[in-house]
């Protein structure tokens, strides 16, 4: 473990259904990203919360809501999403300030829309 | 705005050998690092090594290195001795200094190392 966990680590779900996605640090960083990762793609970020406020969406369909209740959790809550949605889901974390420290990232969630 | 550019796909390299992945990247910023990551099967992105852009000094990590050439803003890593384990998903990043949207981290796309014992 890296010290940023994700769960569930698979997750298929139907076009209609309503799921959500969890990340979770201990690592005492004040950011968290949320990136999908798609075959053949390079990583596009999603969102950006820096203590617990959001300060990115990188035009992302509504069906897709993200959620930080705090600094060290972060959610992705899915609804109606798309087959073209199928991809790996990767959270990160990072101190804000440091900058030269990269991100922590978690082992992701699978995610296939069928 | 800034790109990451990995024009390898695909790299392949006999174990033992040395082998080097190309990143170029493009910048109107002087302060920044540079990033490579690796991401094997199990899909966990690791950092492998880092460089600060104000240091000429390429970065080392044991079997790791990189030739940083700021002018040309290239950043390459060299892997040596090549391991099984070396075999993974690598991808360079930037990281502007200071925050913002500027400071979140950018990816290329990545370069697929494969090691042949």
């Amino acid at each position: 473990e890296t010290g940023v966990t994700q769960t569930p680590r698979h997750l298929v779900m139907g076009m209609t259904n309503k799921k959500s996605l969890k990340c979770e640090q201990h690592l005492g960083h004040n950011a968290m990203y949320w990136y999908k990762q798609s075959a053949k793609k390079p990583l596009e970020l999603m969102f950006v919360y820096n203590f617990k406020e959001q300060t990115e969406n990188n035009s992302v369909p509504s069906r897709f809501s993200p959620e930080c209740p705090n600094s060290s959790h972060l959610f992705l809550h899915l609804h109606t999403l798309q087959p073209e949605d199928s991809a790996l889901y990767l959270c990160a974390s990072s101190h804000q300030e440091g900058q030269g420290h990269g991100y922590t990232f978690g082992s992701g969630t699978r995610l296939t829309v069928v | 705005a800034q790109t990451v550019t990995q024009s390898q796909p695909e790299m392949s390299v006999q174990e033992a050998e040395t082998v080097t992945l190309s990143c170029t990247y493009d910048t109107s910023e002087s302060d920044y690092y540079l990033f490579w990551y690796k991401q094997p099967p199990s899909r966990q992105m690791i950092l492998v090594i880092r460089q600060e852009a104000y240091k000429q000094q390429n970065a080392t990590e044991n079997r790791f290195s990189v030739n940083f050439q700021k002018a040309a803003k290239s950043f390459s890593l060299k892997i040596s001795d090549s391991q099984l384990g070396d075999a993974a998903m690598y991808f360079c990043a930037y990281r502007f200094v200071y925050g913002g949207s500027q400071g979140n981290l950018i990816f290329g796309k990545g370069t697929k190392l494969s090691v042949k014992p």
